[in-house]
């Protein structure tokens, strides 16, 4: 268990629909990272936050935005939902930033009919 | 941005064999994590090794930092080593704080 939760597990929905990930940190990391994995694209980096501030953006669609809380849990929220947007959806916390272990989430599936 | 290549991209073994995966990166790294993802999707982390030599169990790995490579040994493998192995990093000179970059994995099969 990396300590790491993220809901729901899995998520089917259709497209032009909007939907909500959310996730929990580890007791103490302050940074909470987004990242997708599809077939197509492999896994990659989305956006990260540090102590409730944007830190970092990837490859994130402007469909596609996030938000750390006062409480540091995050969410992502995916709208106007496309078929090409079925992935997994991974969350990760570190303590602090950059050289630090990411521990990951077991990941919420998407999948767009 | 960073390259990692990762090889070989499949790894087929019998049960008991040895196996060592290879993670190659372009420029400087702070960090470098190693995982397992198994068949349920979720995302094992086995490292935490930016430069240096660790052992887990059966597992081990080694980054040599000058040379931008790491290594990751699996002595008498298991069926339950299956799944994809990930090399992912964390460039050193980049300007996003903390985001890793992933390598196109390593599948491996064990068959008994």
């Amino acid at each position: 268990d990396s300590g790491v939760t993220q809901t729901p597990k899995h998520l089917i929905t259709a497209t032009g629909q909007r939907v909500t990930l959310r996730c929990s940190p580890r007791s103490g990391d302050l940074s909470v990272y987004w990242y997708q994995q599809s077939l197509d694209q492999g896994l990659q980096f989305l956006i990260q936050y540090y102590n409730g501030e944007e830190r970092a953006k990837g490859n994130i669609l402007e469909r596609f935005s996030a938000q750390q809380f006062p409480d540091l849990h995050s969410e992502l929220n995916l709208s106007s939902l496309e078929l090409g947007d079925s992935a997994l959806y991974f969350c990760a916390s570190s303590v602090s930033g950059e050289g630090f272990t990411q521990h990951f989430g077991d990941g919420t599936r998407l999948s767009i009919l | 941005g960073i390259q990692v290549e990762q090889s070989p991209p499949d790894l087929i073994l019998q049960e008991g064999a040895n196996s060592t995966l290879r993670c190659n990166f372009s420029d400087s790294v702070n960090n470098l994590q190693w995982f397992h993802q198994n068949p349920w999707g979720q995302l094992i982390n086995l490292f935490y090794i930016p430069s240096g030599t660790k052992q887990n169990g059966r597992l081990s790995a080694t980054t040599v930092a000058t040379e931008r490579y790491s290594l990751l040994y699996i002595s008498s493998s298991q069926t339950t080593d299956s799944g994809v192995y990930f090399c992912a990093v964390h460039s050193a000179g980049g300007t996003s704080y903390g985001k890793l970059t992933f390598g196109q994995g390593t599948i491996l099969t064990v068959h008994p």
